[in-house]
């Protein structure tokens, strides 16, 4: 079964804090994923990365930025958390390309519930 | 106006009741047709996976897409409590990784 583990269920910050949620896979996948997710707006994509080191803007990147060194680690952060950063923080893997159908398929973590006071 | 709409529910039903779900979408370049549950405190898991225009059924899950409506449905036979979640449906172009998701309709079966 893949694994995908985040750093943090719950987190509370401090407006302009420093903020790094980390998202660890056990499934040697290529891809990775950062959404958050939020009442009515579904899961929207922050940023992606295809392989270590690369990384791609996702639809909403503002105030956000990544970091992949190893394959299994992919890192959110949030440089000077604001209020409006306040929601639930969900990572993603993918296998990768050639796939079978039905395999083809994002897994998910838990997901990391921050709030920003 | 967003890519692919969702109704947010919450939508309840009697237990062995069926539940029907519904998206639409927009982009006619999507191609890979999926559902996801999501229970409360959780990360989404997938649940149905469709590309071509016609029913997929897994056990009491059927999945539809009518693409040339651009119209994909879920449904659940006898819904049980345990079926009460958070139902997602997401959508990708043929080539890429990158998904699409609906708000989600949250879904209560009662006992």
């Amino acid at each position: 079964d893949v694994k995908v583990t985040q750093s943090s269920r719950y987190l509370v910050k401090r407006t302009g804090e420093k903020v790094f949620l980390e998202c660890v896979q056990d499934m040697d996948h290529e891809n990775m994923f950062w959404y958050r997710q939020d009442p009515g707006l579904g899961l929207r994509l922050i940023y992606f990365s295809y392989d270590v080191k690369m990384k791609e803007k996702g639809d909403i990147p503002e105030g956000y930025s990544v970091s992949r060194e190893k394959k299994e680690r992919f890192s959110l952060i949030l440089e000077s958390a604001s209020t409006n950063q306040t929601s639930m923080y969900l990572c993603a893997t993918h296998p990768g390309t050639g796939l079978e159908e039905g395999t083809d398929t994002q897994y998910f973590g838990p997901g990391t519930r921050l709030t920003v006071l | 106006q967003k890519e692919v709409e969702q109704d947010p529910g919450p939508l309840s039903v009697p237990e062995g009741a069926i539940v029907s779900l519904n998206c639409t979408y927009s982009n006619s370049a999507f191609q890979y047709f999926m559902w996801y549950r999501q229970y409360s405190r959780k990360g989404p898991e997938l649940l149905m996976y469709t590309y071509s225009s016609g029913n997929k059924e897994d056990g009491r899950f059927t999945a539809q897409v009518d693409k040339s409506s651009k119209y994909i449905s879920l449904f659940i036979r006898d819904s049980q409590p345990s079926d009460s979640a958070t139902y997602l449906c997401a959508m990708r172009r043929a080539a890429g990784n990158k998904l699409t998701f609906g708000g989600g309709t949250r879904v209560l079966v009662k006992p």
